[in-house]
């Protein structure tokens, strides 16, 4: 099921530069979580937002949520050619997982 | 070990072969997933166990068959499919169905011809 939507679609940056993704969805939420897919590999857990966190770090990651305007950031810090990679978040909505259609990050060296 | 592994990593099958895809976790989860994912398109759910019984089918074609032979391993057994199956097919698990977070195996990637 999808439920959110991602913009942009793709993001192309030099490295070095700080990357957002946002994440908007429909309905109300226990948690928001971003997950990093290399391509055509397995997703990776990035980070996880309660419904009542409003902003989250992790290493060069933050995370924010608004639930008032359903959406949320994440913001990719001093970015690396390893970060190239398609972003996802989820929505955990009645036991299950409700993924944006994902966005597309590609870091220039 | 916080590793789901899924095999095998690659699969060509004809559309009258019998296959099975295998998905293994010894980190004491109790729910487990198989997604698939088109390119360029989020992960689909397919299938949930939870606590080793089926819990949720995201109405799939019988064509696909999960199976969960004990608490650590997750099969999916493919019959007659489709060229439209041919995708990158998920396997993950979670410490209990609801969700903190998800991990996820690296994929087989099926080709139907």
């Amino acid at each position: 099921s999808q439920q959110g939507e991602e913009d942009p679609q793709a993001l192309s940056i030099q490295e070095g530069e700080n990357a957002t993704m946002n994440c908007s969805y429909k309905t109300s939420i226990n948690n928001l979580q971003w997950y990093r897919q290399n391509s055509g590999r397995g997703l990776v857990h990035l980070i996880l937002i309660r419904s009542n966190e409003r902003e989250k770090h992790s290493g060069r990651l933050r995370v924010t949520l608004d639930t008032s305007k359903k959406s949320s950031s994440l913001l990719i810090t001093a970015s690396r050619a390893a970060d190239t990679a398609s972003y996802f978040c989820a929505t955990d909505s009645n036991y299950q997982l409700i993924w944006g259609a994902g966005t597309k990050l590609i870091i220039k060296p | 070990d916080t590793e789901v592994t899924q095999t095998p990593k690659h699969l060509v099958m004809g559309m009258t072969n019998k296959k099975s895809l295998k998905c293994e976790q010894h980190m004491g989860h109790r729910a487990m997933y198989w997604y698939k994912q088109k390119a360029k398109k989020p992960p689909e759910l397919m299938f949930v166990y939870s606590y080793e019984k089926l819990s949720i089918n995201e109405s799939v074609p019988s064509r696909f068959s999960p199976e969960c032979p004990n608490s650590s391993l997750l099969n999916l057994h493919l019959h007659a499919l489709q060229p439209e199956d041919s995708a990158l097919y998920l396997c993950a698990s979670s410490q209990a169905e609801g969700y903190t977070e998800a991990f996820f195996g690296q994929g087989t990637r099926l080709t139907v011809v």
